[in-house]
């Protein structure tokens, strides 16, 4: 079984300031990890993903994300908030199953940056 | 490299109708998933389809129904259609390759009157 968590529903954050949006997971073997951006009445948009190699990988956007094996997170950041970034973001765990990859999803964190 | 693609944009029903929805994965793609999203809410999986067949069915009444061409495209059927269906229906894509993220397309808003 595998699962992601995504503690906070809304993150509010002023424009200029660092942001950080949190994703925890729960899956057997090595984690396959993406962040997805939606903007309304759109579909999700791909921001980065970890798969192997260094912690800290960079996307899309400015965006970047901090893998952590010992606290099984992925966390989403940002140096600099633009009022632009706010919109929907959801982190996903993906798992080999079968010859297929299976994809689970959070439930999403609203981001809104206040200018 | 076209997206995915889905139709059609906008989709008004009355309570009792059934309901179509089309979608076109990104060529090369061999696997269609289907989402169910309500009020900017999360993702509520559906239905993935891979090569023709049915794989994995999220927990979704049987009147939630769809099928996979040979071309890969996809149709999801709603039949019987309650105001609790009302939602932007999303259609995702990827190729066989382990660790590719997943391609969306912009959606299928659908509304119950």
């Amino acid at each position: 079984a595998q699962s992601v968590a995504q503690p906070e529903d809304q993150v509010n954050v002023a424009e200029g300031n660092p942001l950080t949006v949190k994703c925890t997971y729960s899956v057997s073997g090595n984690p396959y990890l993406f962040w997805y951006v939606q903007y309304p009445n759109r579909g999700l948009q791909f921001l980065l993903k970890y798969i192997t190699g260094d912690n800290l990988v960079k996307g899309s956007y400015g965006f970047e994300a901090e893998f952590n094996k010992s606290q099984t997170s992925f966390h989403l950041k940002k140096p600099s908030a633009l009022v632009s970034d706010s919109a929907l973001y959801f982190c996903a765990v993906i798992r080999k199953s079968g010859g297929y990859q299976k994809v689970t999803f959070g439930t999403g964190t609203k981001l809104q940056v206040i200018p | 490299e076209a997206g995915v693609t889905q139709s059609p944009t906008h989709l008004i029903k009355t309570r009792g109708q059934q309901a179509t929805l089309r979608c076109s994965p990104i060529s090369g793609h061999t696997s269609v998933y289907w989402y169910q999203q309500a009020l900017g809410l999360g993702l509520q999986f559906l239905l993935w389809y891979d090569e023709g067949e049915e794989r994995n069915r999220g927990n979704f009444p049987p009147r939630f129904s769809g099928r996979q061409f040979p071309n890969y495209s996809s149709e999801l059927n709603v039949n019987a259609l309650e105001l609790e269906d009302s939602a932007l229906y999303l259609c995702a894509s990827d190729h066989r390759e382990y660790n590719q993220p997943q391609h969306f397309g912009d959606g299928t808003r659908l509304s119950i009157l």
